[in-house]
C-alpha cells in the first residue's frame, strides 16, 4: 500500500512568487491536513480538508490556501512568497477526520524562498 | 488553548543506554488525545503511539514504553537499550478534536555507537 506522496520534494522560489504543493493521500483516506515546520516555530497546523471541504484552519495569513479534489488529493498554495515561508511542508492523511484515526505523514516538501 | 512542552532540546546517549524524553501538556479539555511521533532525517513523521485522556495505563512496545500521568500532565517516552537507528527528532503532541494537533518543539536524540 503506497504511503502519502508529496511533490515536489524540494523547491526553490523567489520572493513574491507563488507556489503550489501537492499531496496524494493513502488510497481510501479522505482527510488531508497540512503542517508547516520551521526551526523557529516548530510544527504548526495549516489546515485540514475532508471530502473537499476545509474543516479546520490554523493561524496563517490568507496567502496560504488549499483545496481538496474529489479523489482526495490536496494542494496547498502560497502566494506572494516571503523569506519566512521557507520551511518543510508536511501533509498527513487519515481515513476520516477526528482524533480517533491515525494520521500518516508524507516526507514533506522543502521550500526555500530566496 | 493547548500547549505541549518538551523541555529537552537535545539529548545525546551512548548506544545501549536507556533514555527518557519528557513531555508536559496543557489543555482545559477533559477529552483529548496524546501522541508521540518520530521524525528521522528523511523528514516524514512516523506515528509511534496515541493515548486518550481516559486511559492512564502505561504501555510497552518492544524497547519503547510510555508513562502517562494525568496528575502531572505528563506523557513521557522511554527508549530502553537505545540504538543508533533511534537517532531522530521526537515530537509529543495533543489533540482535543478535529485534526488540529498541537505539537511540542521536539527533542533531538543522538545515539552514538
Amino acid at each position: 500500500k503506497a504511503g502519502v506522496t508529496q511533490t515536489p520534494r524540494y523547491l526553490i522560489k523567489t520572493r513574491g512568487q507563488q507556489v503550489t504543493l501537492s499531496c496524494s493521500p493513502i488510497s481510501g483516506h479522505r482527510s488531508v491536513s497540512w503542517y508547516q515546520q520551521t526551526p523557529g516555530q516548530g510544527l504548526q497546523f495549516l489546515f485540514e480538508y475532508f471530502s473537499e471541504t476545509q474543516r479546520n484552519k490554523g493561524n496563517f495569513p490568507g496567502r496560504f490556501s488549499g483545496r481538496q479534489f474529489s479523489n482526495s488529493r490536496s494542494e496547498m498554495n502560497v502566494s506572494t512568497l516571503e523569506l519566512g515561508d521557507s520551511a518543510l511542508y508536511l501533509c498527513a492523511s487519515s481515513l476520516s477526520t477526528g482524533t480517533n484515526t491515525e494520521a500518516f505523514f508524507g516526507q514533506g516538501t522543502r521550500l526555500t524562498v530566496v | 488553548a493547548q500547549k505541549v512542552t518538551q523541555a529537552q532540546t537535545e539529548i545525546s546517549v551512548v548506544e545501549k543506554e536507556d533514555v527518557t524524553l519528557d513531555c508536559v501538556y496543557e489543555t482545559r479539555d477533559t477529552t483529548y488525545y496524546l501522541f508521540w511521533y518520530k521524525q528521522p532525517p528523511s523528514g516524514e513523521l512516523v506515528f509511534l503511539i496515541r493515548r486518550n485522556s481516559f486511559d492512564e495505563q502505561n504501555e510497552i512496545s518492544g524497547r519503547y514504553s510510555w508513562n502517562f500521568q494525568k496528575s502531572t500532565s505528563s506523557f513521557n517516552f522511554t527508549i530502553t537499550a537505545s540504538q543508533v537507528v533511534d537517532s531522530a527528532v521526537y515530537f509529543c503532541a495533543v489533540n482535543t478534536g478535529g485534526f488540529k494537533t498541537i505539537f511540542g518543539a521536539g527533542t533531538r536524540l543522538f545515539v552514538k555507537a
